[in-house]
Formats: C-alpha cells, sequence, structure tokens
C-alpha cells in the first residue's frame, strides 16, 4: 500500500513569506502528526491531528498551524518564515490509537531553506 | 515522558549482530518501548516495540530487562542498509493525550563496516 506522501520536498523561500506543507497519510489511518528536524534541536513534535481536531501540540510558537480535512489529508503552515524555519519537517501517520504501542508511519519529509 | 541514554555512535561489521543498547532507569510500568531508525536523508522508520517480553520480528529483536530499566536492539547480521540512526523511545500507554506524540533524543548513529 501506499506511504505517507509529504510534498514538496524541496522549496526555498525568503525571510517574511509563508509556506504551506502538505500530507497524504495512509489510507485508513485517521491521526496525522507533524515533526520539525534540525541539527541542533534534533525531532522535535509540533502537533497531532485526529479526526480534524488537534489533539496534541508541542512547544511551538502560533507562527506554526495545521490543519486536517476530512480525509485525514494534513496541511501544515508557516507564517511570517525566519530563518530558524530552516528545516525538514516530517509528516506521520497512524491509525489513531492513544496506546502506548500506537505505531507511526513517516513521510520522506519536506525540506524548507529559508533565505 | 520517561527519558531514555543511548550511546552517540556504534560500529559494526558487515554480517556480524549488533547490540544496540538502551537505558530508561525512569520507566513506568505502562510504557513501551519503541524503536524508530532514520537512514540517511529520509524520514524515520519504526523497527520495533515491546512491553515486557522480548519481541521479534523481520527487521530486528528487542530484549527486555527483567526490571525493565534497559533493553537492547539486536540486529542479527547487520548490512551496509543498516546504516542509519537508531531512536529508543518510550510511550505510555495511560497518557490519553499522549497520541502520537514521539519525544526523540539524540540516538545513536550506527556506522556498518564493509
Amino acid at each position: 500500500k501506499a506511504g505517507v506522501t509529504q510534498t514538496p520536498r524541496y522549496l526555498i523561500k525568503t525571510r517574511g513569506q509563508q509556506v504551506t506543507l502538505s500530507c497524504s497519510p495512509i489510507s485508513g489511518h485517521r491521526s496525522v502528526s507533524w515533526y520539525q528536524q534540525t541539527p541542533g534541536q534534533g525531532l522535535q513534535f509540533l502537533f497531532e491531528y485526529f479526526s480534524e481536531t488537534q489533539r496534541n501540540k508541542g512547544n511551538f510558537p502560533g507562527r506554526f498551524s495545521g490543519r486536517q480535512f476530512s480525509n485525514s489529508r494534513s496541511e501544515m503552515n508557516v507564517s511570517t518564515l525566519e530563518l530558524g524555519d530552516s528545516a525538514l519537517y516530517l509528516c506521520a501517520s497512524s491509525l489513531g490509537g492513544t496506546s502506548g504501542a500506537n505505531v507511526l508511519t513517516f513521510g520522506a519529509g519536506s525540506r524548507l531553506t529559508v533565505l | 515522558d520517561a527519558k531514555t541514554t543511548q550511546p552517540n555512535s556504534m560500529e559494526s561489521n558487515e554480517e556480524e549482530p549488533v547490540h544496540l543498547p538502551c537505558n530508561h532507569s525512569t520507566i513506568s510500568g505502562t510504557d513501551y518501548i519503541h524503536w524508530y531508525r532514520q537512514l540517511p536523508s529520509q524520514g524515520p522508520e519504526y523497527v520495533i516495540h515491546g512491553l515486557t517480553s522480548n519481541v521479534n520480528n523481520r527487521m530486528a529483536s528487542l530484549a527486555i530487562a527483567e526490571d525493565r530499566k534497559s533493553s537492547t536492539l539486536i540486529l542479527h547480521r547487520a548490512t551496509l542498509r543498516d546504516a542509519a540512526v537508531y531512536y529508543c523511545i518510550l510511550r505510555d500507554t495511560l497518557r490519553e493525550t499522549s497520541g502520537s506524540r514521539l519525544t526523540f533524543g539524540e540516538g545513536t548513529q550506527l556506522t556498518v563496516n564493509p
């Protein structure tokens, strides 16, 4: 079956602009979560959406937002881009259970460069 | 989430077994132990998870200490494709709000020599 698809794979923006990243989860998965990966901070949780509702949120400023559609596809948006937002943004999908046994499947990521 | 401690790096030779350790001395009785790995230029990939008993799957084995304060991921025959950063993560089964939130540490960079 198809994996988690993220688009675009690479993009370059300038400071002050905004960006929207897209994630299509595995069919049947209702949870989509987003992570930011940078060399300095490693992998950090941004937020999670389940059945179109934000279920959990990490410690990121309000410039980072997201949404989930009825087909479980998700988008995340970063407004007023800063140089420090340059990172690999990863999306992960899962069935959505809250059990500790819940397993995530990650996409290949969207590499954002802010100039 | 409870904290895990892993060595920063390890080396192995191709076709030899690899034992990747993880310490989690503050683990609670309801924490699952998960392992993910991240190959270069890819997103993390699920490897294996367990609660109390040792687990085997097609990718690896997970050996969990009797007191659950440590665990070891075992790759039975390392290949060059196993070179990756391996993350040991604890997931609390009772925290309803934890959802899909994973707390990644630094992980162990595994180098496999030909």
